[in-house]
């Protein structure tokens, strides 16, 4: 079974309007992290924001926001006020426990703003 | 800002050859990873290493693949005689606790 699902592969934004990007996931394991990262064009990976599983608010970082919801097993990231430089590829990630170890990734969401 | 810092940006090698893949993580973290990406895939985790030593593998880190930390601040990943599948572009990452920091990657072609 997969262990984070992104069933988007492919989003168009309108610049400036938010956009979600979905991510569920699946453990049973109490402590887990989620993590997003982007992937622009030229390859590199970059960290854009963490949620750990008892961490009691959603995570923010700028335009960045993740929408935890630990029932239903989804961290998704909300871009607010999108710009022609979100344009990227958009990767969800799952620790598990409480090492350091393994980050288990979603198949990416490739995020296209159109001016 | 600190930075993680891989080369070279590009390699190409032919198949049979050996690679190194070299990394710098940044400096006070405690966790370094390789992770793979073939074009058009999802990342793969490799390998962790902690305290000197592998932490934990995954099942693509066969024999062909050893990793290192020959000083203080390098850490490289060795593939000893590379096929034609191991193209892909090849980060490094560390950590001190919390989330990982990448490097920008090595493209690997293999020819």
């Amino acid at each position: 079974a997969q262990k984070i699902t992104q069933t988007q592969p492919g989003m168009f934004v309108q610049e400036k309007e938010a956009v979600t990007l979905d991510c569920t996931y699946d453990t049973s394991d109490p402590s887990y992290g989620l993590f997003w990262y982007k992937q622009p064009s030229s390859g590199e990976m970059i960290f854009l924001i963490y949620q750990g599983s008892y961490d009691q608010q959603n995570a923010t970082e700028g335009r960045y926001s993740l929408n935890f919801q630990k029932a239903r097993k989804s961290a998704n990231l909300v871009i607010s006020a999108s710009q022609l430089g979100d344009s990227a590829m958009y990767f969800c990630a799952m620790r598990e426990g409480r090492r350091n170890y393994q980050l288990i990734w979603g198949a990416g969401t490739k995020l296209i703003i159109k001016p | 800002e600190p930075e993680v810092t891989q080369t070279p940006s590009h390699q190409v090698t032919q198949m049979g050859q050996e690679v190194i893949l070299r990394c710098v993580p940044i400096s006070n973290h405690l966790y370094f990873y390789w992770y793979r990406q073939i074009l058009g895939q999802k990342v793969e985790f490799l390998v962790s290493f902690y305290n000197n030593e592998i932490s934990e593998k995954s099942e693509i880190f066969d024999d062909q693949f050893s990793v290192e930390r020959p000083d203080g601040s390098n850490f490289t990943l060795k593939i000893r005689s590379t096929k034609l599948e191991d193209s892909a572009m090849y980060f490094c990452a560390s950590s001190e606790s919390g989330e990982a920091f990448f490097g920008q990657g090595t493209r690997l072609t293999v020819v």
